[in-house]
C-alpha cells in the first residue's frame, strides 16, 4: 500500500535552517513526490516536484531558500534562512496507479 | 497566469446533493488531468478523485471514501471541472479544492458543510 509518512510537527528559529522528511512506504522508494506549502487559511501552494535521484523542479516564484533532496525512500525539504512567513503546514504528495496520496503534513513553527 | 476558482459550496443537509464547479483559466484546460482534494476542519489534505484529459479517455478515479457517491466530470469548452456529490454525509464537511493533477496549481477552495 502506497503511504507517505511525515512527522506532525517541527520547529526552528528565525534565520536558521530546517529539514522536513517524507518517507515512502516499502516498495515505493523510486516514486517522485511533490512538496506543498499551506499557510493558515489559504489553499495549498506547490513548492516542487522531487524525484528519487534528488533532482527537483520548483514552482514559479519559489525562493532559492527552498530545496529538495532524496535518499532511498526518504524525500527531504530543506528551508534555509527561515522567515516568519515560512510558518505553515507542509505536505508531501505522490501519485500511484489511479490514486493520489498525501502525507499527514508537518506543522512548521518558526521560533 | 493560471487560475482555478471553485464555487458551489454551502450548507446542505445529510443525504442531499451538491455540485461544485472549478473554473479554469490561463492554460489549455483540455490538455490537463484535474483533481479534487478536500480538507476537513483542522485536518490534513485528502484526495477525492481526478479526471483524465480527453486524450486519455476522460476517465475518472475516486478515493474509496467517496466512490459511488461522488462523480467528477468536465466541460472543456467551458474550461470547468465539476464535482457532483450525492448522498452527502456529515463527514463530507470540508473545504474542497480543485487542482491540476500535477499539483502545480490550486484553487482557493470552497466550503461544504453537511449538517441538519
Amino acid at each position: 500500500q502506497l503511504v507517505l509518512t511525515q512527522s506532525p510537527s517541527a520547529s526552528a528559529s528565525l534565520g536558521a535552517s530546517v529539514k522536513l522528511t517524507c518517507t515512502l512506504s516499502s516498495g515505493h522508494s523510486t516514486y517522485a513526490i511533490a512538496w506543498l506549502q499551506q499557510q493558515p487559511e489559504k489553499g495549498p501552494r506547490y513548492l516542487m516536484r522531487l524525484n528519487s535521484d534528488g533532482s527537483h523542479i520548483k514552482g514559479d516564484d519559489i525562493p532559492d531558500r527552498f530545496s529538495g533532496s532524496s535518499s532511498g525512500a526518504e524525500r527531504y525539504l530543506t528551508i534555509s534562512s527561515l522567515q516568519s512567513e515560512d510558518e505553515a503546514d507542509y505536505y508531501c504528495q505522490t501519485w500511484g496507479t489511479g490514486i493520489v496520496v498525501f502525507g499527514g503534513g508537518t506543522k512548521l513553527t518558526v521560533l | 497566469e493560471v487560475q482555478l476558482v471553485e464555487s458551489g459550496g454551502g450548507l446542505v443537509q445529510p443525504g442531499r446533493s451538491l455540485r461544485l464547479s472549478c473554473t479554469a483559466s490561463g492554460f489549455t484546460f483540455g490538455d490537463y488531468d484535474m483533481s479534487w482534494v478536500r480538507q476537513a476542519p483542522g485536518k490534513g489534505l485528502e484526495w477525492v478523485g481526478f479526471i483524465r484529459s480527453k486524450a486519455y479517455g476522460g476517465t475518472t478515479e475516486y478515493a474509496a471514501s467517496v466512490r459511488g457517491r461522488f462523480t467528477i466530470s468536465r466541460d472543456d469548452s467551458k474550461t470547468i471541472a465539476y464535482l457532483q456529490m450525492n448522498s452527502l454525509k456529515t463527514e463530507d464537511t470540508a473545504v474542497y479544492f480543485c487542482a491540476r493533477y500535477s499539483s502545480t496549481s490550486w484553487g482557493q477552495g470552497t466550503l461544504v458543510t453537511v449538517s441538519s
